[in-house]
């Protein structure tokens, strides 16, 4: 099965900086892949799909602007969270789509980032 | 959009003892999975489950996609058992665009 790797596996930044986090396809290449944010003790939420060479699609409620996301190859998304501030401090894990042929096998997530904005 | 609700939202258990979680789904869904988040938040699939019923150790789930539903028993549990269980659904037209559950959070207790 695919496998994700996600990095860092957790940061700590201060209010207004940037955290780029990184998500990687190990074993074979993407062209979709998800970004899922958790605020503590609660569900995971899609934020926004990201496709490989075109823009990312984004959930209703997410500010594109602020969550850049980047698909530049077939095995690397990055997700860069811009003007960080503390009510962004969460929990964000990736997943990656699954290829053509395989709607039967199950999909894979990162193992995720904790982010916390001082 | 499709809503996913599962109960109970918290469970707490002596070792040993068996469980039953339930998903509940909206609409029609292509895929099902189910996972347990551990204490560092790792999300491990437990199951690929859109329909029909699986077995992996003590583990086992069955989907009953007609009726919108899926269960995930656990058998003589333990304590590493402890954690928050999702289940995941992807719809018609993008099966890989999950949507979760509310969650089940499970103590296990020696």
């Amino acid at each position: 099965g695919a496998v994700v790797s996600q990095h860092p596996s957790w940061v700590i930044c201060k209010s207004g900086t940037s955290v780029k986090i990184e998500c990687r396809s190990l074993d074979f290449q993407a062209t979709t892949m998800f970004w899922y944010r958790q605020f503590p003790k609660q569900s995971l939420m899609l934020m926004a799909t990201s496709n490989e060479g075109s823009k990312a699609t984004y959930e209703q409620g997410v500010e594109k602007d602020k969550f850049l996301i980047n698909h530049a190859s077939l095995t690397l998304s990055t997700l860069t969270v811009t003007s960080a501030h503390p009510e962004d401090s969460s929990f964000y894990i990736c997943s990656t789509g699954r290829l053509p042929g395989q709607n039967n096998s199950p999909l894979h997530f990162g193992n995720g980032t904790r982010l916390t904005v001082t | 959009g499709i809503q996913v609700e599962q109960s109970p939202p918290d469970l707490i258990l002596q070792e040993g003892a068996n469980s039953t979680l339930r998903c509940n789904f909206s609409d029609s869904v292509n895929n099902l999975q189910w996972f347990h988040q551990n204490p560092w938040g790792q999300l491990i699939n437990l199951f690929y489950i859109p329909s029909g019923t699986k077995q992996n150790g003590r583990l086992s789930a069955t989907t009953v996609a007609t009726e919108r539903y899926s269960l995930l028993y656990i058998s003589s549990s333990q304590t590493t058992d402890s954690g928050v269980y999702f289940c995941a659904v992807g719809g018609s037209y993008n099966t890989d665009k999950l949507i979760f559950g509310t969650g089940t959070r499970l103590q296990v207790f020696p």
